[in-house]
């Protein structure tokens, strides 16, 4: 069973840029979710879809960050404009259903912002 | 709102000794689940071990074991002969029944000396 593709897997780029991130979930798993790791921090939830809906985006920050999974299957995550603090790692995981599944995650995308 | 602590920044051990992680959550609920996560430096998140709340035993999954003390909220990790391949950093992380969000603690380095 293949397991969340993510790319790009790294990406430097200047502040007030844009960037997008891709994930592709493990097939048949209706829930994805984004987090947001920091350097030397804990995973922090940023959005979570339900097949294409969203189910908690209450740690996104709406004015430059957005995410969509447009049919309920892969999902982009946007910043736009990127700022320093903007720098982590971006993992992506799913599960079969929201409630009492093991989540996957994939290998993450590291950010740089310059 | 729920919280995941992690005392420890970092710990070491000995190949083949065995060594203990703490870990300390808050919460509100009555039933919810607790995970142990490893994450090399590939970043890769990887289940170690889960608990459900509502039972009592202890989980165990090899050399890993938990002692979870329901009523001081403490979830502890022991690794029982220790291997080089157990150096990562280690997250503790706390799941709710009704959403898949996962909180995590701010992370154990391990690091396994020969």
């Amino acid at each position: 069973e293949a397991g969340v593709a993510q790319s790009p897997r790294y990406k430097i780029i200047e502040k007030r840029q844009s960037v997008a991130f891709w994930c592709n979930p493990i097939s048949g798993h209706a829930t994805l979710y984004w987090y947001q790791q920091i350097l030397g921090q804990g995973p922090k939830l940023l959005i979570q879809f339900q097949n294409n809906g969203v189910v908690d985006d209450s740690q996104l920050p709406k004015d430059r960050f957005s995410a969509e999974r447009l049919k309920g299957v892969d999902s982009t995550l946007k910043i736009q404009p990127a700022k320093l603090e903007d720098s982590a790692v971006y993992l992506c995981a799913s599960s079969f259903r929201q409630g009492g599944d093991e989540q996957f995650f994939g290998p993450g995308t590291r950010l740089t912002v310059l | 709102a729920q919280t995941v602590t992690q005392s420890q920044p970092e710990m070491s051990v000995q190949e083949a000794e065995t060594v203990t992680l703490s870990c300390t959550y808050d919460t509100s609920e009555s039933d919810y689940y607790l995970f142990w996560y490893k994450q090399p430096p590939s970043r890769q998140m990887i289940l170690v071990i889960r608990q459900e709340a509502y039972k009592q035993q202890n989980a165990t999954e090899n050399r890993f074991s938990v002692n979870f003390q329901k009523a001081a909220k403490s979830f502890s990790l022991k690794i029982s002969d220790s291997q080089l391949g157990d150096a990562a950093m280690y997250f503790c992380a706390y799941r709710g029944t009704s959403y898949g969000k996962l909180t995590f603690g701010q992370g154990t380095i391990l690091t396994v000396h020969p």
